[in-house]
């Protein structure tokens, strides 16, 4: 069976600190990933998803990046953390057109 | 770009109550989802519809892929506590597409 780990879960971090946060999945290969914030327990925002190894996709412009190094790897990266970067993070994967699976999230606080 | 229009954005129950929400769209969608989540962790998978016209039920929750394919519903019926929490819908249009989720719905039932 698929599962998707998330990691870490809870992080507090300077500010101008860089940041990794990482995600895997098991149990699928080429799956579509994405990684989401949410703000004040609300909307979902897309930050990236990508759709293969090396192809990632920035829905808005940020303070963030992301990689994805191998197929079921995604890495959510800052440089130099802002305040505004807090927030709860999830990562997710997809089959192609088909049901996304949450990881447990991350909530990053930046201080 | 593609946008969900989930309504309502919150509400409050008694329990025992139905309940229903819905999201539209200008877009036709070829998947809708319906997710939820509790506080603090990633959102979880209810109810995934793959056929317009489709009506689908997972214990007391019943959800409709319209259609038109631009709209679909879930009600929750004899709402319990333990079913607060927010309630997203989802879209797909296909197998290289992003999924679009709606802003949520916060159910709160009182007991």
């Amino acid at each position: 069976s698929q599962t998707i780990h998330q990691w870490p879960a809870t992080l507090v971090q300077p500010v101008g600190s860089p940041l990794s946060l990482e995600c895997t999945v098991e149990g699928t290969s080429n799956p579509n990933l994405y990684w989401y914030r949410q703000a004040a327990g609300r909307g979902l925002q897309l930050l990236f998803y990508s759709v293969g190894i090396g192809q990632i996709s920035s829905e808005v412009p940020q303070n963030l990046s992301a990689s994805r190094p191998q197929d079921r790897q995604f890495i959510l990266s800052s440089k130099k953390l802002l305040l505004s970067d807090s927030g709860f993070y999830l990562c997710a994967w997809s089959v192609a057109g088909g049901e996304a699976f949450f990881g447990q999230g991350t909530r990053l606080t930046v201080v | 770009g593609q946008q969900l229009n989930q309504s309502p954005q919150s509400m409050f129950i008694q329990e025992g109550e139905d309940v229903s929400m819905n999201c539209t769209s200008s877009s036709i969608f070829n998947t809708w989802l319906w997710y939820k989540q509790d506080p603090g962790e990633g959102p979880v998978l209810l109810i995934a519809l793959y056929k317009a016209g489709e009506l689908t039920s997972n214990g007391r929750l019943t959800a409709q892929f319209g259609i038109t394919r631009k709209d679909s519903f879930l009600n929750i019926s004899a709402s319990i506590p333990s079913d607060v929490g927010i309630y997203f819908c989802a879209g797909s249009r296909g197998s290289n597409y992003k999924l679009t989720f709606g802003k949520g719905t916060l159910l709160t039932v009182n007991p």
